[in-house]
């Protein structure tokens, strides 16, 4: 049964730092691999898609890396604001051909960015 | 920009009453999720349904149930609500295109309490 971790859970860093959060994965067998953010009390923002086939996607200052033979994943978020801090989960949809788009995620890492 | 509307941001029930969360998305995406979260838990799939009239259970459904007559609505149905089911509740849409999905759209979700 497909597993996705998110290490650390919390993560407190200064403005202007760059840094990486990480995914990992326990079946190589994905179709793909999506990147949320979630402010408290709200839904799920969707950053960034890998599909299987792709190696990483960019977006603004978030780029997403996707080692599908490692069953990993990593987020980098350049020159982090205080506006960034949220809680970022990441999702990958099972290659069981039997999920139609249902996605198992983690449970996310909690970033908090101090002025 | 896609959107996936909750009828409601907070709810509070009695254990025993009958319960409607309605979720509304204006994509034309076939693909539509229930999922609740809870901390230490993560987010969990109580149903999906894949077409009009189709519904799949998903890892958790013992308790609710789901209606989709029209294509952009999914509802989800708590029979008799107990306090275990105190939950944020979140709905999700997609597009699927054979086995490159488009981004999962979430609602902003629905606080609900039993009491």
């Amino acid at each position: 049964k497909q597993e996705v971790t998110q290490i650390p859970a919390a993560l407190s860093v200064p403005e202007g730092e760059n840094l990486v959060l990480n995914c990992s994965f326990t079946d190589s067998a994905i179709y793909n691999l999506q990147w949320f953010r979630q402010d408290p009390g709200k839904g799920l923002t969707s950053l960034l898609l890998i599909q299987s086939s792709q190696r990483e996607q960019t977006s603004g200052r978030l780029n997403a890396s996707l080692d599908k033979s490692s069953g990993r994943s990593t987020l980098y978020i350049a020159a982090s604001q205080p506006g960034d801090s949220a809680t970022y989960l990441c999702a990958v949809r099972p290659g069981d051909g039997g999920s139609q788009g249902n996605l198992i995620f983690g449970k996310g890492t909690k970033l908090s960015v101090k002025p | 920009d896609v959107k996936v509307t909750q009828s409601s941001r907070y709810l509070v029930k009695r254990t025993g009453e009958k319960v409607f969360l309605e979720c509304v998305q204006d994509m034309d995406h076939e693909n539509m999720f229930w999922y609740r979260q809870d901390p230490g838990l993560g987010l969990r799939l109580i149903y999906f349904s894949y077409d009009v009239k189709m519904k799949e259970k998903g890892d958790i459904p013992e308790g609710y149930s789901v209606s989709r007559e029209k294509k952009e609505r999914f509802s989800l149905i708590l029979e008799s609500a107990s306090t275990n089911q105190t939950s944020m509740y979140l709905c999700a849409s997609t597009l699927l295109q054979g086995y490159l999905d488009s981004p999962l759209h979430f609602g902003n979700g629905t606080r609900l309490t039993v009491t």
